[in-house]
C-alpha cells in the first residue's frame, strides 16, 4: 500500500515567485492536511482538506492556500515567495477526520517537500 | 489552549541503554488525542502510536512503550535497549477535535544512539 506521496521532493524559488506543492494521499484516505516545518517555529499546522472542503486553516497569511480535488489529491499554494517560506512542506492523510477513535483512522505523513526561497 | 512541551530538546546514549522521551501537554478537552512520531533525516513523519485520552492503558510495542498519565498530563515515551537506528527526532503530538486533522506539535527531541 503506497504511502503519502508529495512532489517536488526539492525545489529552489526566487523571492517574489510562487510554488506549487502537491500531495496525493493514501489510497482511500479522504482527509489531506498541510504543515509547514522550520527550524525557528518547529511543526505548524496550515490547512486541512476533506471532499473539496477547507475545513481549518492555521494561522498563515493569505499567500498560503490550497485545494483539494475530488480524487483527494491535493496542492498548497505559495505566492509572492518571501525568505522565511523556506521550509519543509509536509503533507498528511487520514480516512476522515470525523471518527478519530476508529481503529487505524490516524494521520499519516508523506516526506515532503523541501522549498527553499532565495 | 493547548500546548505541547518537550523539554529535552536532545539526548544522547549509548547504544543498548534504555531512554525516556518525556511529553507534557495542555488541554482544555476532556477527549482528545496523542500521537508520538519519529523523524529521521529524509524528513517523513514516521506514525508510532497514537493513544486516546479515555485510554489510560500503557502500551508496548516491542522495544518500545509508552506511559500515559492523566494526572499529569504526560505522555512519556521509552525505547529500551536504544539502537543507532533509534538516532532521530521525536515529535510528540495532541489533537483536541475529534473533527479535524490539525496537530498541535512539541519542539521535539533529537536522539542520538552512540555505537
Amino acid at each position: 500500500k503506497a504511502g503519502v506521496t508529495q512532489t517536488p521532493r526539492y525545489l529552489i524559488k526566487t523571492r517574489g515567485q510562487q510554488v506549487t506543492l502537491s500531495c496525493s494521499p493514501i489510497s482511500g484516505h479522504r482527509s489531506v492536511s498541510w504543515y509547514q516545518q522550520t527550524p525557528g517555529q518547529g511543526l505548524q499546522f496550515l490547512f486541512e482538506y476533506f471532499s473539496e472542503t477547507q475545513r481549518n486553516k492555521g494561522n498563515f497569511p493569505g499567500r498560503f492556500s490550497g485545494r483539494q480535488f475530488s480524487n483527494s489529491r491535493s496542492e498548497m499554494n505559495v505566492s509572492t515567495l518571501e525568505l522565511g517560506d523556506s521550509a519543509l512542506y509536509l503533507c498528511a492523510s487520514s480516512l476522515t477526520p470525523f471518527d478519530r477513535g476508529l481503529s487505524g483512522n490516524t494521520i499519516y505523513f508523506g516526506e515532503g517537500s523541501w522549498l527553499t526561497v532565495v | 489552549a493547548q500546548k505541547v512541551t518537550q523539554a529535552q530538546t536532545e539526548i544522547s546514549v549509548v547504544e543498548k541503554e534504555d531512554v525516556t522521551l518525556d511529553c507534557v501537554y495542555e488541554t482544555r478537552d476532556t477527549t482528545y488525542y496523542l500521537f508520538w512520531y519519529k523523524q529521521p533525516p529524509s524528513g517523513e513523519l514516521v506514525f508510532l502510536i497514537r493513544r486516546n485520552s479515555f485510554d489510560e492503558q500503557n502500551e508496548i510495542s516491542g522495544r518500545y512503550s509508552w506511559n500515559f498519565q492523566k494526572s499529569t498530563s504526560s505522555f512519556n515515551f521509552t525505547i529500551t535497549a536504544s539502537q543507532v537506528v533509534d538516532s532521530a527526532v521525536y515529535f510528540c503530538a495532541l489533537s483536541e477535535d475529534a473533527g479535524a486533522n490539525n496537530l498541535f506539535f512539541g519542539t521535539g527531541t533529537r536522539l542520538t544512539v552512540i555505537p
